[in-house]
Parts: structure tokens; C-alpha cells; sequence
């Protein structure tokens, strides 16, 4: 089946710094990748939509110029936490669709913890 | 924001009882998925259902959709140990690709 890795896996950063965080799709492409957030014990909420050779598409209320979205290939997205707080302090999470548009491949999410 | 709603927020049964979690939501959908995700990892797509269809079956899953009252459930039987985790509903509107998560319900399967 499709795969979806992130990279890293987890991270300790000082406030103030920038994170980047990768999305691949091992096996297929995608021209479409989604990042989502997941505080603790919650749900995961859609930040934006990343879109090959094109801007993000970023949800009501997230803010773009904080978190950089770059769709660099049809196998790659990056998201960046720039400027860092701790209330950034999340669960990151991405999926790309498979072939079949129905099918979300999710990465297996990535813990920022910034100090 | 989220639309969904899930309940209950959190299941508690014995290994080999069934577990039944609902999803309701709030907009017309194209389809509704359930998704499993163990602490800490990635989700894991377990079952989609699409708005014409009203009930569907995979292996020890048993899914129900509901149009008219804009909701749906889960159902594991027998359940072992390692179903314990947290299980979302997520919808899917018109042509997007994107997914609206319900909040989820933590079951845990007591051995």
C-alpha cells in the first residue's frame, strides 16, 4: 500500500527558533498534501492545504506567514514553524491522497516540542 | 472548526464485548470515513462509506450511515486488546479532498 513518512519523527527546539518538518509519499505522487495539528487528547484540525508548483492553501484562522508550507516535488512537502513558541507545541500530522481521491495515506506524524 | 461530534468521548468494555462509537455531523457529505490512531502515531484508514450507501462490513467492523439524521456508527465486535486507541469519523464535502475530523472516542479493551 501507499506510504507517507515524516521526518523527523519528533523535536526539541528553543522558542524563537524555526522547525521543518517533511512529508513524503514514498511510493506515489501527490499534488495535493494536507498538514494537520493535534493537541493532546483532541482532534486533528486541518491547517492547510499543500499544492505542488502553487501557494498553500491555509485554513481560517492559521496563520501563513508562520507556518511555510513549500510543495517542492510531487513527492514532497515541507511545513515550518517559523519563530517558534510554546504553544506550538503540538502533534503534526500529513496526508496525501492515493489514486483513488477517497484514500487519505497519513504520515505517521511528527511531536514538536518547543522549550 | 470541526463538525463532527463523536460519542461516547471515551469507551471503556471488556475484551471480547463490542464497542459501539457514533459520529454525527452537520453539512451534506460525498462520504464518511473511520480512522483508528494508536497514542502517538499516525492515523490508520479502517472503513469508508459513501452518502448512498447505509450500512457496510469489514471484517470484525460494521459501519452504518444515516443521512436523514446526519450520523453514523461504528461498530467492533469482539474486541481484543490491541482495538484499544482512539477512533475519528472524518467527512469529505463536494469535490475537496480534505477531511473534517470528529473529536474521536478513546476506547480502551480491557483483558
Amino acid at each position: 500500500g501507499a506510504v507517507v513518512s515524516q521526518h523527523p519523527s519528533w523535536v526539541i527546539c528553543k522558542s524563537g527558533t524555526s522547525v521543518k518538518i517533511e512529508c513524503r509519499s514514498l511510493d506515489f505522487q501527490a499534488t495535493t498534501m494536507f498538514w494537520y495539528r493535534q493537541f493532546p487528547k483532541q482532534s486533528l484540525m486541518l491547517m492547510a492545504t499543500s499544492n505542488e508548483g502553487s501557494k498553500a492553501t491555509y485554513e481560517q484562522g492559521v496563520e501563513k506567514d508562520k507556518f511555510l508550507i513549500n510543495h517542492a516535488s510531487l513527492t514532497l512537502s515541507t511545513l515550518t514553524v517559523t519563530s517558534a513558541h510554546p504553544e506550538d507545541s503540538s502533534f503534526y500530522i500529513c496526508s496525501a491522497p492515493g489514486g483513488n481521491t477517497d484514500t487519505q495515506y497519513f504520515g505517521p506524524g511528527t511531536r514538536l516540542t518547543v522549550l | 472548526s470541526q463538525q463532527g461530534e463523536e460519542d461516547p468521548q471515551a469507551l471503556s468494555i471488556q475484551e471480547g464485548e463490542n464497542a459501539t462509537m457514533n459520529c454525527s455531523y452537520k453539512t451534506s457529505i460525498n462520504n464518511l470515513q473511520w480512522y483508528r490512531q494508536n497514542s502517538g502515531r499516525g492515523l490508520v484508514h479502517l472503513i469508508l462509506i459513501r452518502s448512498n450507501e447505509r450500512e457496510k462490513h469489514s471484517g470484525r467492523l460494521r459501519v452504518t450511515l444515516d443521512t436523514s439524521k446526519k450520523s453514523s456508527s461504528l461498530l467492533i465486535t469482539a474486541s481484543r486488546a490491541a482495538d484499544t486507541a482512539s477512533y475519528f469519523c472524518a467527512t469529505s464535502k463536494g469535490g475537496a479532498q480534505k477531511l473534517v475530523f470528529g473529536q474521536g472516542t478513546r476506547l480502551t479493551i480491557n483483558p
